[in-house]
């Protein structure tokens, strides 16, 4: 099976800053890598699909860029409604067996 | 606007099973992938399984042998059994909708926190 890698597993930044969250698969998985956003008692959020597809109605702050085992999330623009909780998903395996990253906390310093 | 809506008990006994509805509500449930997924407490979220609106299924391996995930057209809802669940089973639970088989999932619910505990 797949294993995903996100670091950092916590972040603390400025409003203003550009924020950067990594994620590594255990073997290539082209570009079958999304980003959500989750917040506590809230319906997680889709940002990035396929890498580096700006879902609709997703801030353009956000952006995905990578393929195969390494990809980036980044936030251009660090606003304070963007404290949570990211994840990366892969969709890559057959049959079917999505796995996600251990998450990134991103808290305003 | 999809919306989708997870019922069930909040509490389970281990050994029993666990039973949860998700309402697909502001389209129709034909013609895409649904899913359950859990996130239990400090753990990084875990896919359950999908079905098809025609009925087939896939499950995670490591839940395979306790999973059912099943699908009512008429009624537009799709349901999860778990049995023999167990403390490690407590988690908020959360219904999604996705593209295909190999997309990611678009829209949620808000999920539901499943304890298992006597």
């Amino acid at each position: 099976d797949i294993q995903m890698t996100q670091s950092p597993s916590s972040l603390s930044a400025s409003v203003g800053d550009r924020v950067t969250v990594t994620c590594r698969a255990s073997q290539s998985i082209s570009s079958y890598l999304h980003w959500y956003q989750w917040k506590p008692g809230k319906a997680p959020k889709l940002l990035i699909y396929s890498a580096s597809n700006l879902q609709s109605g997703v801030p353009s702050r956000f952006s995905g860029s990578g393929s195969g085992t390494d990809f980036t999330l980044t936030i251009s623009s660090l606003q304070p409604e963007d404290v949570a909780t990211y994840y990366c998903l892969q969709t890559y395996s057959t049959p079917p067996e999505n796995t996600f990253g251990q998450g990134t906390k991103l808290e305003i310093k | 606007q999809v919306q989708l809506l997870e019922s069930g008990p909040g509490l389970v006994k281990p050994s029993e099973t666990l039973s949860l509805t998700c309402i697909v509500s502001g389209g129709s449930i034909r013609s895409y992938y649904w899913s359950w997924i859990r996130k239990p407490p400090g753990e990084r979220p875990e896919w359950i399984g999908y079905v098809y609106y025609s009925g087939s299924t896939n499950y995670n391996p490591s839940l395979k042998s306790r999973v059912t995930i099943s699908i009512d057209t008429s009624k537009n809802h799709f349901s999860l059994n778990l049995s023999s669940v167990n403390v490690a089973d407590t988690a908020v639970y959360y219904c999604a909708r996705g593209m295909g088989a190999w997309e990611p999932f678009d829209f949620w619910g808000q999920g539901i926190l499943v304890t298992v505990s006597s």
